[in-house]
């Protein structure tokens, strides 16, 4: 069964460095996603991506946040000066469509800012 | 604005026990529902979902939900829990307009010998 696919699997970074995030989402899915889980609390919505442009975003993706896809394949969410507070695990999803599809999960990136 | 409510936290099980794990949401449109299990160390998984038809769905593991419109609540439910089914369940529900999902908070189910 095709999976969603996130490298590195954890990542340890200093704050005010930049990091990118990346996904690899099925193939034939054209709808993609980054969601983040800070430790204890919920899963958030961070962004949407459809047809090589942001289709909706959550007042967290800020002007420190911008992601691509700069393939066919590649989908990456770009940290631009990482704050302590950005310590979560991201998660990459995709979907074939919109709202009535289900969202296939990467296994995450655990982000680490010290 | 729609929004997700798991009411329990944490529920902790024995082994071969019934479960319910409690979703209620608030949204005023047609929504699709879904249940993701997480475990340990890992990404979400899709549990199953509710889409439209029957109210009550089967998903994966034994599991199952019924969508209650008129209670706006999507409960899960397993007649008989197995110490593999201790993860974190999360409920989540998609507007019929909108791309994107919102979860609620989340329930750990712990399944105890």
């Amino acid at each position: 069964e095709p999976e969603v696919t996130q490298t590195p699997s954890h990542q340890v970074t200093q704050m005010g460095q930049e990091v990118i995030l990346r996904c690899v989402p099925i193939s034939n899915h054209l709808y993609f996603y980054w969601y983040r889980q800070i430790l204890g609390q919920k899963v958030e919505f961070l962004v949407s991506f459809y047809n090589n442009e942001i289709s909706e975003k959550s007042e967290i993706f800020d002007d420190q946040f911008s992601v691509e896809r700069p393939d066919g394949s590649n989908f990456t969410l770009k940290i631009r000066s990482t704050k302590l507070e950005d310590s979560a695990m991201y998660f990459c999803a995709s979907s074939y469509r919109e709202s009535n599809s289900p969202l296939h999960f990467g296994n995450g990136t655990r982000l680490t800012v010290t | 604005a729609q929004s997700v409510t798991q009411l329990d936290s944490q529920v902790p099980v024995f082994e071969e026990a019934p479960v319910e794990l409690r979703c209620n949401y608030s949204s005023s449109v047609s929504v699709y529902l879904f249940w993701y299990v997480q475990y340990p160390n890992q990404g979400l998984q899709l549990l199953l979902k509710y889409l439209s038809g029957s109210t009550l769905v089967k998903g994966i593991n034994g599991f199952e939900a019924e969508f209650n419109k008129s209670q706006t609540s999507f409960h899960l439910r397993k007649p008989s829990v197995h110490i593999s089914d201790t993860a974190e369940y999360f409920c989540a529900v998609r507007e019929g307009s909108q791309g994107n999902l919102i979860f609620g908070k989340g329930t750990k189910l712990s399944v105890k010998p």
